[in-house]
């Protein structure tokens, strides 16, 4: 059980153009989905909580406007980085919550040219 | 927040040598768990450990609450255990990452 996938799992796109990432709990719903962004060779940081129905909070430094999160429901929530630039390259995980536990996505990988 | 510190920041091996991975925390927290991302950066629940010792395998876990800290043990390490490793911890209902151990095994 607790099957999590991503979809796309790799994305190039031109500056200035927007990507959908989405997330999927493929055989259990998520009350919370977190969404994590991971530089080459550091550690994973929180960008955002989502709970489904509500608007997510995001963590301090990361623009709201720009990062676009949807949990519309319990199964699926999309993050779309709006107006992408060579700094949001990077690895995004989302991370579905069920009870106490914190599944994780296999990641999407975004390179911005 | 709390703070999560991982220690070493890298770490080289023999295929057959044993290691530590330390995990030292600022504050008391509800749970620890250590990960092990693949190559693919696929994240890989190993241990749920907020007290006390697990063993699974060639890896166990140790955590010692009371003095913050936890140490992921590997033994007989081989090459498929390279990756990152790292630590998180749950302090408000979500979980809260180290910086991780980049372990590399040669053969």
């Amino acid at each position: 059980g607790a099957v999590v996938s991503q979809h796309p799992s790799r994305v190039i796109c031109k500056s200035g153009t927007s990507v959908k990432i989405e997330c999927r709990s493929l055989d259990f719903q998520a009350t919370t989905m977190f969404w994590y962004r991971q530089f080459p060779k550091q550690s994973l940081m929180l960008m955002a909580t989502s709970n489904e129905g509500s608007k997510a909070t995001y963590e301090q430094g990361v623009e709201k406007d720009k990062f676009l999160i949807n949990h519309a429901s319990l199964t699926l929530s999309t993050l779309t980085v709006t107006s992408a630039h060579p700094e949001d390259s990077s690895f995004y995980i989302c991370s579905p919550k069920r009870t106490d536990t914190q599944y994780f996505g296999p990641g999407t990988r975004l390179t911005v040219l | 927040g709390i703070q999560v510190e991982q220690s070493p920041p890298d770490l080289i091996l023999q295929e057959g040598a044993n290691s530590t991975l330390r995990c030292n925390f600022s504050d008391s927290v509800n749970n620890l768990q250590w990960f092990h991302q693949n190559p693919w950066g696929q994240l890989i629940n190993l241990f749920y450990i907020p007290s006390g010792t697990k063993q699974n395998g060639r890896l166990s876990a140790t955590t010692v609450a009371t003095e913050r800290y936890s140490l992921l043990y590997i033994s007989s390490s081989q090459t498929t255990d390279s990756g990152v490793y790292f630590c998180a911890v749950d302090e408000s209902n979500m979980l809260t990452f180290g910086g991780g151990t980049r372990l590399m095994v040669k053969p």
